[in-house]
């Protein structure tokens, strides 16, 4: 069971604008840098969002990260064939003094 | 651009030592403010922080895995090792290697990952 709660799946038609959370609590996202990745089918994850909401140079902007209290969330708009893959949230832990992860949220574009 | 490799045993028998080295290019492994991490992911399961280490050679450890797990550097090599002891078939999984920023602890770029087996 992961210390970060994201909903195991989450589908959307292309085009589309699909929101993805990721619960925490005090000790984790209350008060740590969010990160999110990206990981396609077979492949390594990738940074997308640090800090909270800031996107490494060559990532889209269609995807848009936030925070508020012990909740994150990854926002991608315009959404395409090529963006299905599992989204993971991490971000320090300091009751556990661990960094933590999601346990994935699998991205569906009908 | 920097790019990381992980090199593994592939299998290794229950209760014995896996030992993974990450090898770093492109750039130098003697970097302020950057760690070195190692995560795993189980055969389709989530991400699982194991541990990270400083150049310097500063490291810390999921709690855990913490009492089986020991990190170390090699600047010389630009390189960085984990071992994990007594594994089980729970040990199964991807090993990754990634560049670290400690003080908002994300991770990027990633290593391509190798798949560590644990079967008699």
């Amino acid at each position: 069971q992961s210390v970060l709660t994201q909903p195991p799946s989450v589908s959307a038609a292309p085009g589309q604008k699909v929101t993805l959370s990721c619960s925490g609590r005090s000790s984790n996202i209350a008060s740590n840098y969010v990160s999110w990745y990206q990981q396609l089918p077979g492949s390594a994850p990738k940074l997308l969002i640090y800090d909270n909401d800031e996107r490494p140079s060559g990532i889209p902007d269609r995807f848009s990260g936030s925070k508020s209290g012990s909740s994150a969330t990854l926002d991608i708009t315009g959404l395409q064939t090529g963006d299905e893959a599992d989204y993971y949230c991490g971000t320090w832990d300091s009751s556990l003094s661990a960094v933590v992860f999601g346990g994935g949220t699998k991205l569906t574009v009908l | 651009q920097l790019q990381l490799q992980e090199s593994g045993p592939g299998l290794v028998k229950p209760s014995e030592t896996l030992s993974l080295t990450c090898t770093v290019s492109g750039g130098s492994i003697s970097t302020s403010s950057y760690y070195w991490g190692c995560i795993r992911q189980p055969p389709g399961k989530g991400l699982e922080w194991i541990a990270s280490i400083y150049y310097g050679g500063s490291n810390y450890y999921n709690p855990s895995l913490k009492s089986r797990v020991t990190i170390s550097v090699d600047t010389s090599k630009n390189q960085f090792s984990l071992r994990l002891r007594s594994v089980t078939a729970a040990d199964t999984a991807v090993y990754y290697c990634a560049r670290q920023l400690k003080v908002s602890n994300w991770f990027d770029p990633w290593g391509q990952g190798t798949l560590v087996t644990v079967s008699s």
